[in-house]
């Protein structure tokens, strides 16, 4: 069966400071990948989509970036965090295919101070 | 163009009372749609999903949901609520007509409380 990973699942983080959250799935292959923001326990906001290796597609223009140096990790970054940055980020996977569900991990909360 | 609306925030049951969250979708070709609910600090957990065929979908947890496609509607239904349904709970849409469109639209959410 498929499973999904991301960690930390807790990281609090000074402004200014780089950031980097990673995601790996097992159990399937050539995966899509996705990057997602929820701000205060509602909805979904599409950070990072992509549909294959070193394809990214950005959703949203801000200070973070994503890549995918392998086929079932997915890299969310940062140079410099802001205070806005703060949030609970879910990395999910789907089979390629307009009529797949997304899964989703567990979720990292980061805090900015 | 793929939007989704949960018209409720929140939605109050008692224990062992039918429940309906309501969602309402807008696509410009064939609506596939998903619900999924989240546990508190948990990541979104997929209940099920209509791509086509019969009107009404059967998922995990003995959740449903009613496909309409004149009201373009597609609610979550229970028979008869558990206390640990209570959570939040998202409706999604793609546009299954677009090719390529790989990416889910979801709702606000709807938070589900569950009075014992």
């Amino acid at each position: 069966s498929q499973t999904i990973h991301q960690w930390p699942a807790t990281l609090v983080q000074p402004v200014g400071s780089p950031l980097s959250l990673e995601c790996t799935v097992e159990g399937t292959s050539n995966p899509n990948l996705y990057w997602y923001r929820q701000a205060a326990g509602r909805g979904l906001q599409l950070l990072f989509y992509s549909v294959g290796i070193g394809q990214i597609s950005s959703e949203v223009p801000q200070n973070l970036s994503a890549s995918r140096p392998q086929d079932r990790q997915f890299i969310l970054s940062s140079k410099k965090l802001l205070l806005s940055d703060s949030g609970f980020y879910l990395c999910a996977w789907s089979q390629a295919g307009r009529n797949q569900p997304q899964h989703f991990g567990d979720g990292t909360r980061l805090s900015i101070l | 163009a793929q939007s989704v609306a949960q018209p409720e925030d929140q939605v109050n049951v008692a224990e062992g009372n039918p429940l309906t969250v309501k969602c309402t979708y807008s696509v410009s070709g064939n609506p596939y749609l998903f619900w999924y609910v989240q546990y508190p600090n948990r990541g979104l957990q997929f209940l099920l999903k209509y791509i086509t065929g019969d009107n009404l979908v059967k998922g995990s947890y003995g959740f449903e949901a009613e496909f309409n496609k004149s009201q373009t509607s597609f609610h979550l239904k229970k028979p008869s609520a558990l206390v640990s349904d209570s959570a939040l709970y998202f409706c999604a849409v793609r546009d299954g007509s677009n090719f390529g469109n790989e990416k889910l639209t979801f709702g606000t959410g709807t938070r589900l409380t569950i009075i014992p």
